[in-house]
């Protein structure tokens, strides 16, 4: 079975300011990695994925996230944030070859402030 | 939303009655999923479908069913609704396995309250 911790619940961060959003996860098979992003009273949209290949990610709103084997971490960054990005953000995983189901971790509250 | 539809979003019922939620989507995607997002848990699977007639259980399946006769349609059924079914429930849909693998498309959630 997988599993997915997100280490901090808030981050607080004033804008243009750079973030770091933490996410380990735990799983017996290689995995695929998500982050998704949940702006207020919304469904969820993907932001990057981790599949294969280069385990730097660039995704959208200038967001990146940094797959480390070794560590069993999907941590996501961005060098400098705005008001807009204020959201909750999801890291999950899917195992390969299992189905797509995406486990959830609990979510990161982020909060940018002027 | 690509396409994802969930009816209705909001619903307020009383403990022991069945709701039933519906999720319709465009996209003929063949994965669809019903998840339950609550404070401090983030999205719990409660079930998912991987194709027509074909089901299988999540996470915290207890006290739910599902239900898919067509490729458009899965619906979430909650027999005998308790305080505890109190969340917003999301269905995603999503090619599933394959080439194109792991991203679900997500609707905008259904909000149910039982009293």
């Amino acid at each position: 079975a997988q599993s997915v911790t997100q280490l901090d619940s808030q981050v607080p961060v004033f804008e243009e300011a750079p973030v770091e959003l933490r996410c380990n996860y735990s799983s017996s098979v290689s995995v695929y990695l998500f982050w998704y992003v949940q702006y207020p009273n919304q469904g969820l949209q993907l932001l990057l994925k981790y599949l294969s290949g280069s385990t730097l990610v660039k995704g959208i709103n200038g967001f990146e996230a940094e797959f480390n084997k070794s560590q069993t971490s999907f941590h996501l960054r961005k060098p400098s944030v705005h008001i807009s990005d204020t959201a909750e953000y999801f890291c999950a995983v899917s195992a390969r070859n299992q189905g797509g189901k995406l486990i959830f971790g609990q979510g990161t509250e982020l909060s940018v402030k002027p | 939303d690509a396409g994802i539809t969930q009816s209705p979003r909001h619903k307020v019922t009383e403990t022991g009655t069945p709701v039933t939620l519906r999720c319709h989507q465009t996209e003929n995607h063949r994965y669809m999923y019903w998840y339950r997002q609550d404070p401090g848990h983030g999205l719990r699977l409660i079930h998912y479908s991987y194709g027509v007639k074909d089901t299988d259980k999540g996470e915290v399946s207890d006290g739910y069913s599902v239900s898919r006769s067509k490729t458009e349609d899965f619906l979430l059924t909650l027999e005998s609704a308790t305080s505890s079914q109190t969340s917003v429930y999301f269905c995603a849909a999503g090619q599933g396995r394959g080439m194109d693998t792991g991203e679900l498309f997500f609707g905008e959630g259904s909000r149910l309250t039982v009293l």
